[in-house]
């Protein structure tokens, strides 16, 4: 079946420095992606919206300079946390949609970011 | 404004013993609904979805929800719970639109005690 794989599934990173997370639809092509920012015990709060060859739509509050989302394919798009901060510490999870009408979105395994 | 309430926080039930976890939504269009399961540490898993038809969907695992327009809920039912159906449940509402995401509930922690 359809599945939508996140890379890497932890990360370490050091207070400053940038990291990409990677989300890939492996099976099928998805023109919108979903990105969800996770705290502990938390529900899952949604940053913006992907879609393949335009710029990315950022809920009110998420820094657009500060989380980057490229989606450069129909199967990839990425999420660069920049000059991270411990409190950039969090799960994000994307999601993926079959096409513009299909009827089940699919979820990543998740990234677990630690900003020391 | 579209959302989604999960009233329990917390629910614990013994092994063996039947499950009920309530979802309430509100949302402008004809609700598309879901049940996700995340294991800790772990990315969502699809438990069931409705769309339309009968109100009444089965899942995976046992699962099975109701959905009621008249009380705006989509409860998830299980007649026998398992020590490892112990997780996070969340309820999420959305619209058939590749555009739309979906809206979640803040979830409800599960655990199954012997």
């Amino acid at each position: 079946g359809a599945v939508v794989s996140q890379h890497p599934s932890r990360v370490i990173c050091k207070s400053g420095t940038s990291v990409k997370i990677e989300c890939r639809s492996l099976d099928f092509q998805a023109t919108t992606m979903f990105w969800y920012r996770q705290f502990p015990k938390q529900s899952l709060m949604l940053m913006a919206t992907s879609n393949e060859g335009s710029k990315a739509t950022y809920e009110q509050g998420v820094e657009k300079d500060k989380f980057l989302i490229n989606h450069a394919s129909l199967t990839l798009s990425t999420l660069t946390v920049t000059s991270a901060h411990p409190e950039d510490s969090s799960f994000y999870i994307c999601s993926a949609r079959i096409g513009q009408s299909g009827n089940t979105i699919y979820f990543g395994e998740g990234s677990w970011l630690t900003v020391v | 404004a579209q959302s989604v309430t999960q009233p329990d926080i917390h629910i614990t039930v013994s092994e063996g013993a039947s499950l009920e976890l309530r979802c309430n939504y509100s949302y402008g269009a004809t609700p598309y609904l879901f049940w996700y399961v995340q294991s800790p540490g772990q990315g969502l898993q699809l438990l069931l979805k409705y769309f339309s038809g009968d109100t009444l969907v089965q899942g995976i695992k046992g699962f099975e929800a109701e959905f009621k327009r008249s009380q705006s809920s989509f409860n998830l039912r299980k007649p026998s719970v398992h020590w490892s159906d112990a997780a996070e449940y969340f309820c999420a509402v959305g619209r058939n639109s590749g555009n739309t995401p979906l809206v979640f509930g803040k979830g409800t922690r599960l655990s199954v005690i012997a």
